[in-house]
C-alpha cells in the first residue's frame, strides 16, 4: 500500500460524456502527478501539481483538466470522452524536497471504460 | 531525460538472482537512475534510484558502472511475486516541471518455479 489512494476503481461511461477522477497523496506529500496508461501508449505523464500550482504538462488532451486543492487533493476532469480515452489513470504524490531527487508513490489507479 | 534500453523480457528461477540490466549511454553527470516495477496493471512501484555509488535497500541492489552509461538492478532472491514490467528511467531532480517520469517500453520480468 503506497498510501496514495484514488476513486473511484472503475468508471464505464458513454462518449461524450465527463468524469471526475479523485486522488488523495500521502500525508505529507504536496506534489501530485496524474498519468494515463493505454494499452498502445504504455505510461504517459499528463500534468503535475505542487501545492496547489500547475507545474508541468505533458500529453494533456484541452478536454482535460486537472486542479489541486488546498487539502492537496486532486481530481482530473475529462470530458466529451471519447472510445480511445478508456485508459488506466494513475496519480501519483511526491514530498518534493526540490534539493534531492525523490521517488513518486503511485495510487492503484482508476480504470476508465468509454463505450 | 536520457534514453535508456532495456531487454524486452527476462525469465529468471525462484530462488534466484534476478539481473535487469539498462543501458544509459547519454546519461549526463546530474542525471539520476532510478527503477520502478509495474505489476499486472497494479500502479508502479518505487524500487531503487543512484546517482554514481551503488546502491543497496529491502527491495533490491542498484550496480551503476563507473561511466555510468549503463546499469543493473539486482533482486537478490527473486519470488514469484518480483513478476513484474520493471522500468528503468533517468531524470535530473529539478523545480521546474521536470519532476515527470518518462517511461520506455520496460522489461517483462518472469519468475519460474
Amino acid at each position: 500500500d503506497s498510501g496514495v489512494t484514488q476513486t473511484p476503481k472503475h468508471l464505464i461511461t458513454a462518449t461524450g460524456q465527463r468524469v471526475t477522477l479523485r486522488c488523495s497523496p500521502r500525508s505529507g506529500d504536496l506534489s501530485v502527478y496524474w498519468y494515463q496508461q493505454s494499452l498502445d501508449q504504455g505510461l504517459q505523464f499528463l500534468i503535475h501539481y505542487y501545492n496547489g500550482e500547475e507545474r508541468a504538462k505533458g500529453n494533456i488532451l484541452e478536454r482535460f483538466s486537472a486542479q489541486q486543492f488546498p487539502d492537496l487533493h486532486s481530481e482530473l476532469n475529462l470530458s466529451s470522452l471519447e472510445l480511445g480515452d478508456s485508459a488506466l489513470y494513475f496519480c501519483a504524490s511526491s514530498v518534493a524536497d526540490w534539493s534531492v531527487p525523490n521517488e513518486q508513490y503511485f495510487g492503484p489507479g482508476t480504470r476508465l471504460t468509454v463505450t | 531525460d536520457a534514453k535508456t534500453t532495456q531487454p524486452t523480457s527476462m525469465d529468471c528461477a525462484e530462488g534466484r538472482a534476478a539481473n535487469l540490466p539498462c543501458n544509459h549511454s547519454t546519461i549526463s553527470g546530474n542525471e539520476y537512475v532510478y527503477w520502478y516495477r509495474q505489476i499486472h496493471s497494479q500502479g508502479p512501484q518505487y524500487i531503487i534510484h543512484g546517482l554514481k555509488n551503488n546502491e543497496t535497500n529491502e527491495m533490491a541492489s542498484l550496480i551503476i558502472t563507473e561511466d555510468r552509461k549503463s546499469s543493473t538492478l539486482i533482486l537478490p532472491h527473486a519470488t514469484l511475486r518480483d513478476t513484474a514490467v520493471y522500468y528503468c528511467i533517468v531524470r535530473v531532480p529539478s523545480n521546474q516541471g521536470a519532476q515527470k517520469l518518462v517511461f520506455g517500453q520496460g522489461t517483462r520480468l518472469t519468475i519460474n518455479p
